[in-house]
């Protein structure tokens, strides 16, 4: 069964310290990972996609995303927090539009 | 350009009612998507079209759920009769070309209470 799990609901960094936020999946096939973005009262916005190719991938904001297929994680990563930084953040299995359960990060100043 | 258009941003209303909700994708999007988010469940895809047409409706709930695309710049998402467990923020989001390969792009949601 395909699948994808956030294994943490809440991530606390310190502002300029590096973040991650841990993603995992199960997939047959090759997999279509994507990471959103959610503010307070808006909708999801898209942050970076694995698809093919450089297992390393850039996003918006300065985040990125270590693709990892022997562990089948996709852990977004960012070297210096900003306190603006803080929502929730989803990854997504978009074979089948599937969406992990969320993780809340607060970066503190 | 426009993004992704849902209205109303919130509703409230009674038990037994019906609700209509509403979305105009990003014009020239192919694909159209309808979820629903919840603490408890998180966000769940309900329904979703290619080309105006329902491809996967697996994750509508129940016969009281019913969705519409009439054409390529509009869609309902209706909920005959509503209870209080439909209370929910009911998310639209297109995109264009492959639903693997692209992103989608979302509304800003309606916030629903069924009192």
């Amino acid at each position: 069964a395909q699948s994808v799990a956030q294994p943490e609901d809440q991530v606390n960094v310190a502002e300029g310290n590096p973040l991650t936020v841990k993603c995992t999946y199960s997939v047959s096939g090759n997999p279509y990972l994507f990471w959103y973005v959610q503010y307070p009262n808006r909708g999801l916005q898209f942050l970076l996609k694995y698809i093919t190719g450089d297992n390393l991938v850039k996003g918006s904001y300065g985040f990125e995303a270590e693709f990892n297929k022997s562990q089948t994680s996709f852990h977004l990563k960012k070297p210096s927090a900003l306190v603006s930084d803080s929502a929730l953040y989803f990854c997504a299995l978009n074979n089948d539009m599937r969406f992990g359960a969320g993780t809340r990060l607060t970066v503190k100043p | 350009d426009a993004g992704v258009i849902q209205s109303p941003r919130h509703e409230v209303t009674e038990m037994g009612q019906e609700v209509t909700l509403r979305c105009k994708p990003i014009s020239g999007h192919d694909y159209l998507f309808w979820y629903r988010q919840t603490m408890m469940r998180g966000l769940e895809l309900l329904i979703y079209f290619n080309n105006n047409v329902p491809i996967d409706d697996s994750g509508m709930p129940e016969d009281r759920f019913s969705a519409k695309m009439p054409n390529a710049s509009f869609s309902t998402l209706k909920i005959q009769p509503s209870e209080p467990r439909d209370s929910a923020v009911y998310f639209c989001a297109s995109s264009f070309g492959s639903t693997g390969s692209q992103p989608q792009h979302f509304g800003d949601g309606t916030r629903l209470s069924i009192l």
